[in-house]
This record gives C-alpha cells, sequence and structure tokens, in this order.
C-alpha cells in the first residue's frame, strides 16, 4: 500500500501564476478530500469527493480555486491566478467509507506565492 | 454546528512525563471521536477512537475515553518519548459529515 501520493512536495511560484496539486488516493477509497493547513486558520476542510463527484466544496475560499476528480486513481487542485495569501500547506486524503472511516493522509504540497 | 475546542499548545514535557492534552466537544446526536498526530513534514494519522460513550480508544500507550456526560474526549500517556513530539488533532464526526478539527495541540518533548 503505497499511501495517498501527492505531488509535487513543495511548489513556489509568483503572483498570478496558475499552481496545480495532484493527488492519487489509496486504490479502493471512494472518499478524497482536500485540505488546507495555515498556522492562522489550521486545518481547512477545502472539498471532499465521493465516487469521483463532488459533494461538498463549501470551503473553497473562492472562485481562483478549482477542484476535480477525472477518476478514481486522480484528483487535482488548481489555484488560478495565485496569490501571496494562498501559500500554505494543501493536503489529500482519502477513505474508505463514510465520516468515520479513519483518513490517511498525504504527506502535503507546501505553497509559497511571492 | 459541531466543534471541537483542544487545549493550545506548546506543551514541552521532559522525557517520561505524564501528557494529558484536553479535548471537549459541541455536536448533535452520538458523534465519533478521534485524535490524529501530525509528525513534521508529514500528512496526519489516525492516531485513536472511539465511536461510542464509555469507549476507550489506545494505541502506541496514547490513551482516550469517551465522556459523553462531560462531553469530553482527553488523551493521554503515561510517559512521553522524545519520539511523540508532534501536533495532535481532536476530531469528531456526526456520521454524515465530514470531521470536524481542532486546531492542534504542539508537543515538544525534551530528553
Amino acid at each position: 500500500d503505497a499511501g495517498v501520493i501527492q505531488s509535487p512536495r513543495h511548489e513556489v511560484t509568483e503572483m498570478g501564476q496558475e499552481v496545480t496539486l495532484r493527488c492519487k488516493p489509496i486504490s479502493g477509497h471512494d472518499y478524497l478530500f482536500w485540505y488546507r493547513q495555515t498556522m492562522m486558520r489550521g486545518l481547512e476542510l477545502l472539498i471532499y469527493f465521493n465516487n469521483n463527484v463532488p459533494i461538498d466544496d463549501s470551503g473553497m475560499p473562492e472562485d481562483r480555486f478549482s477542484a476535480k476528480m477525472p477518476n478514481a486513481s486522480f484528483s487535482t487542485l488548481k489555484i488560478q491566478p495565485s496569490e501571496p495569501r494562498d501559500s500554505a500547506v494543501y493536503f489529500c486524503a482519502s477513505s474508505s467509507g463514510p465520516h468515520n472511516s479513519p483518513l490517511h493522509f498525504g504527506n502535503g504540497t507546501r505553497l509559497t506565492v511571492t | 454546528g459541531d466543534s471541537v475546542t483542544q487545549m493550545e499548545g506548546p506543551v514541552t514535557l521532559s522525557e517520561e512525563a505524564f501528557l494529558t492534552i484536553n479535548c471537549t466537544y459541541t455536536a448533535t446526536g452520538y458523534p465519533s471521536l478521534f485524535w490524529y498526530v501530525q509528525y513534521p513534514g508529514e500528512g496526519l494519522q489516525l492516531l485513536l477512537k472511539a465511536t461510542k460513550a464509555d469507549d476507550k480508544g489506545s494505541n502506541k500507550g496514547f490513551e482516550a475515553t469517551y465522556r459523553k456526560e462531560t462531553t469530553s474526549f482527553h488523551l493521554e500517556k503515561g510517559s512521553v518519548q522524545v519520539s511523540d513530539s508532534a501536533v495532535y488533532f481532536c476530531a469528531l464526526s456526526s456520521g454524515n459529515t465530514p470531521l470536524v478539527f481542532g486546531k492542534g495541540t504542539r508537543l515538544s518533548v525534551i530528553a
């Protein structure tokens, strides 16, 4: 079991550029979550999918953020255009069942927008 | 809505000291309760869980008991090690909604 795989581990970009974060969930997991972690706001749920369908995107900060899950083994989180306040660690997590099931987190992508 | 309140850190302890990290919750119905741990440079991982009142979750020497009467799920360990240095998150799930996390408590254990 390779775990949840995120790429890249680190991303440094300039304000205004497009950023794409990638996630491969654990095979067989039906739920996929995107979180953002900052010192000020802690861990925030951005969006989650069930069977590749977005269920709740109410945590997405604004229209600059979008997420897709084209198939069961891949998801992306895109920020366009990026801003310095988007700097954070972004985590992807997957689980095999509804919300009582354990979440398996990737190691995150540390995004720095200058 | 559902919420979790954890004691603020950082918590600094000497090796072999006793650890308590307080966690209280507000929820409708009967939530499941969790502790997650985040080691430096990694994502969160499940440490232990309890799904009903009076259940005790335990793992790696850590324990927490689901106390419905005090709406609490305090994390304890009898003798901490340097390797326990991490950020600990209390969380709850009311079943149909995603996990609600606390803000995390940073623990530093010094030799």
